[in-house]
């Protein structure tokens, strides 16, 4: 199998305050992990790529001071979203692809940020 | 840059009923392109994946078919039922190896009714 878990599921903070979400292989090693972000009723967009021991890859118009990205072991990587506003509240999505095909990815469940 | 579209953006059909879910693409230099499935509020589920090479692939009542060189793929569900109501997304893949990137089509929102 290719297990990926989030968590939280969900999570509720307040304008200002930063929020770390986790994603996790559960039943494989992943030296890359993706994170997206999807709003309702969009598709998702991707913000980053994890890159384990290394620094992530950011896409265009992605903050990386803003959504902080460690990928510290090869099942773990981390989203911290750092002085959330309103407008940070959306679903956040991760994903790793599983070695040695690196054929497709596996998601996660999702994490679904309010900030108010 | 590779921008994915998907037609119709909604979809209401009565159970039993055949369908098909079209995605096109701008760029045909694709190495995958993948469909998925998605319950509201819920992460994606694998439904078919289809390499550049294959023109199809089939699983269950899931059949995906693949043209490279006019930038199409479509999905095509037989005897729908109620529990197939979902959002489906298609996705493709650029380049091979640990960087590549999906990029997500717009999405198919399904319905089907009783």
């Amino acid at each position: 199998g290719a297990v990926v878990s989030q968590h939280p599921s969900w999570v509720i903070c307040k304008s200002g305050t930063s929020v770390k979400i986790e994603c996790r292989s559960l039943d494989f090693q992943a030296t890359t992990m993706f994170w997206y972000r999807q709003f309702p009723k969009q598709s998702l967009m991707l913000m980053a790529t994890s890159n384990e021991g290394s620094k992530a890859t950011y896409e265009q118009g992605v903050e990386k001071d803003k959504f902080l990205i460690n990928h510290a072991s090869l099942t773990l990587s981390t989203l911290t979203v750092t002085s959330a506003h309103p407008e940070d509240s959306s679903f956040y999505i991760c994903s790793a692809k599983k070695p040695p095909l690196n054929l497709q990815q596996y998601f996660g469940p999702g994490t679904r940020l309010t900030v108010t | 840059k590779q921008e994915v579209t998907q037609i119709p953006a909604a979809l209401s059909v009565p159970e039993g009923e055949n369908l098909v879910l079209n995605c096109s693409f701008t760029d045909s230099a694709i190495y995958n392109l993948q469909w998925f499935r998605q319950d509201p509020g819920k992460g994606l589920t694998s439904l078919l994946l289809i390499q550049s090479s294959q023109r199809e692939q089939t699983s269950g009542r899931l059949n995906a078919s693949l043209d490279k060189s006019s930038g199409r793929s479509t999905l095509y569900i037989a005897a729908s039922q109620p529990g197939d109501s979902a959002t489906y997304l298609c996705a493709v893949i650029a380049n091979t190896g640990t960087a590549s990137k999906l990029t997500f089509g717009t999405g198919t929102r399904l319905q089907v009714t009783l």
